[in-house]
């Protein structure tokens, strides 16, 4: 299947600090990248949808000015979390689907743990 | 509104032997049918995507099952492993197959 990467794999952030989390798609052209948040024992919640280009389309209740996302280029896309508070502290993950994988398929990145202190 | 329910929550079984976990959805357009396995901190792994059309689809020890008019699927582990220990994940998609909605997943811990 197609690879989709993220980095860092994990990061403590002090409260009040911004943090950057790159999602790639190393083997396909990604058209459209998801940003998903999840909680312990809990399910992935979808957080953003981007397209290569344009705005990122948020979730309900998901605030958009302090989930920066851009996507510019096909193989990238970026979370920026600002102003990182402790209630930020989740396993954000990342997917991609697009030119290879066809458009009816997402491919999940490994993950990003944020702890904010 | 669209939903995935999936049972049980959690499920320990022997090594050795097989389960099966349920998966409940509405889902309206539906386009297909997902199962994921998702190990502790990291992100989600495909094991099956079906159609409406098909009725199982089978990867290694992993046999998935649909019924698009009950709108039920199951997954069904032969012969578990230690690592098949981990929360599996049932999803239903819609519109062009990019709108997914989650189950609240199966937590299975397989044990010696």
């Amino acid at each position: 299947g197609a690879v989709v990467s993220q980095h860092p794999s994990r990061v403590i952030c002090k409260s009040g600090t911004s943090v950057k989390i790159e999602c790639r798609s190393l083997d396909f052209q990604a058209t459209t990248m998801f940003w998903y948040r999840q909680f312990p024992k809990q399910s992935l919640m979808l957080m953003a949808t981007s397209n290569e280009g344009s705005k990122a389309t948020y979730e309900q209740g998901v605030e958009k000015d302090k989930f920066l996302i851009n996507h510019a280029s096909l193989t990238l896309s970026t979370l920026t979390v600002t102003s990182a508070h402790p209630e930020d502290s989740s396993f954000y993950i990342c997917s991609a689907s697009g030119t290879r994988s066809g458009t009816d398929t997402q491919y999940f990145g490994p993950g990003t743990r944020l702890t904010v202190l | 509104k669209n939903q995935v329910e999936q049972s049980p929550q959690s499920l320990i079984i022997l090594e050795g032997k097989n389960c099966t976990l349920q998966c409940n959805y509405t889902v309206s357009p539906f386009s297909n049918l997902r199962w994921y396995k998702q190990d502790t901190g990291r992100g989600p792994v495909s094991l099956t995507i079906m159609t409406f059309s098909e009725n199982t689809k089978s990867n290694g020890r992993y046999t998935a099952t649909l019924d698009a008019d009950t709108k039920q699927s199951s997954l069904h582990i032969t012969a578990s492993q230690l690592s098949d220990s981990a929360s599996y994940i049932c999803v239903a998609a819609n519109n062009a197959g990019n709108m997914l909605t989650f189950g609240g997943g199966t937590r299975l811990m397989v044990k010696p």
